[in-house]
């Protein structure tokens, strides 16, 4: 079966610091895997997905950047945190196929001091 | 401009009656829609999805419903019970294989 891991699970840093959290998925290959981010008490939004190894598609401008190493591994970086950084990043993955369901992980929940 | 909105930030009913969550939507054509189930701290479960063509689909006491003319899907879960208090989003495909969910909807059952 396939399962999806994500780590840390929870992050506190301060502004200016680097950030990299990692997330690999189990059971499947070449799975079109996705961050979003998730703040207090919103909704969803899509920060990045990838189709392949090194296709990144980014939805929105912003100080943090993502990477496909690996067919099953999505890291997500930035520099230099922000405040507004701050929240619960999850990482998800779905069959390469339109209706297929999302599967996430467990979230990281990042707070930048 | 396009918008995905979820009937009421919360909502609280007693158990084994039928909660009815709404989800609407403008200015997308979605395919499909995808009900999920997110718990304090944790990602969100996937639990149904329906295509444009569907106007119903089951799963032991969940329903949903998808209205592609009013742009709407509403989702049923019938006798609930307070295991059913969660937050519950709605998702559409936007283009391709991109997922757009809604804010979510918080649902208390109340024994």
């Amino acid at each position: 079966s396939q399962t999806i891991h994500q780590w840390p699970a929870t992050l506190v840093q301060p502004v200016g610091s680097p950030l990299s959290l990692e997330c690999t998925v189990e059971g499947t290959s070449n799975p079109n895997l996705y961050w979003y981010r998730q703040a207090a008490g919103r909704g969803l939004q899509l920060l990045f997905y990838s189709v392949g190894i090194g296709q990144i598609s980014s939805e929105v401008p912003q100080n943090l950047s993502a990477s496909r190493p690996q067919d099953r591994q999505f890291i997500l970086s930035s520099k230099k945190l922000l405040l507004s950084d701050s929240g619960f990043y999850l990482c998800a993955w779905s069959e390469y196929r339109g209706n297929s369901p999302l599967h996430f992980g467990n979230g990281t929940r990042l707070t930048v001091t | 401009s396009q918008k995905i909105e979820q009937n009421s930030e919360a909502l609280n009913i007693q158990e084994g009656k039928t909660a009815t969550l709404t989800c609407n939507y403008t200015n997308y054509s979605p395919a499909y829609l995808q009900w999920y189930r997110q718990d304090p701290g944790r990602g969100p479960v996937f639990l149904l999805l329906i295509r444009e063509n569907e106007k119903e689909k089951r799963k032991e006491r969940l329903k949903v419903t998808f209205d592609t003319t009013l742009k709407q899907s509403l989702f049923h879960i019938t006798a609930s019970q307070p295991a059913d208090s969660a937050t519950y989003l709605c998702a559409l495909e936007a283009h391709g294989q991109n997922f757009v969910f809604g804010p979510g909807t918080r649902l208390s059952v109340l024994p």
